[in-house]
């Protein structure tokens, strides 16, 4: 069965790069999914999906944050990483990464990571 | 992009069955057969509990069902369970990326 871990600060000052990492164990991320994505969830708020990319490195963003977000994937390693610039305040969330089966069926969620975007 | 339309709440009691809709376009809900609906608990990562409208995954009862007409897809509870209090997302495919609704809670009286 698929794990998925993020990684990275808790912490992001206002204006710089927010960065996160999701590990994934169980399988190779060349072959266990179809995409892997990025959701996150401000504090009390619903869920807002924020792009995905496959093992070929193709991606899909959200339209309204494809402007300051960045996904990659290194297969060596079997991770796929996250960068979100320019943050502000309304950036604070918690972040997951998941495995997309494909049309947004996300069926492996990591336990989510929260970042507060604050100086 | 707009996130689809759900309601903020719906309540029912125990063995009752509830269903909660989730209102799109025809560039997200209505275009496509990819529509997923997640159960989240307090402090807990979203579950996957359909997928593809009506698909659902091992594990998950089948007191949980989905279905889709026009822009508007459903999810019902049949059978509702104390366990099944909890926020509830829709999720759908959409031109180049994925879009969600912004939710239901759902309360057991």
């Amino acid at each position: 069965q698929l794990q998925l871990q993020e990684s990275g600060p808790g912490l992001v000052k206002p204006s710089e790069t927010l960065s996160l990492t999701c590990t994934v164990s169980g399988g190779s991320i060349r072959s266990s999914s179809s995409f892997w994505g990025w959701i996150r969830q401000p504090p009390g708020k619903g869920l807002e999906w924020i792009g995905s990319i496959n093992y070929s490195g193709n991606t899909y963003y959200s339209p309204s944050l494809n402007s300051r977000v960045t996904i990659s994937v290194d297969t060596s390693t079997n991770h796929f990483s996250l960068r979100l610039s320019s943050v502000t305040a309304a950036d604070t969330a918690v972040y997951y990464c998941a495995s997309d089966g494909g049309g947004g069926a996300s069926h492996y969620w990591g336990q989510g990571t929260l970042v507060t975007v604050s100086s | 992009q707009s996130a689809l339309t759900q309601p903020r709440s719906v309540s029912g009691s125990p063995g009752q069955s509830v269903t909660i809709s989730c209102t799109g376009t025809s560039s997200d809900v209505g275009g496509y057969n990819y529509v997923s609906w997640y159960q989240q608990l307090p402090g807990k990562a979203p579950k996957l509990i359909i997928y593809d409208v009506n698909k659902r995954p091992s594990g998950v009862p089948d007191r949980f069902a989905g279905s889709k007409s026009g822009n508007t897809a459903s999810l019902t509870i049949s059978g509702l369970q104390a366990e099944d209090e909890a926020d509830f997302y829709c999720c759908s495919q959409a031109v180049d990326h994925v879009v969600f609704g912004g939710g239901t809670k759902v309360t057991v009286l």
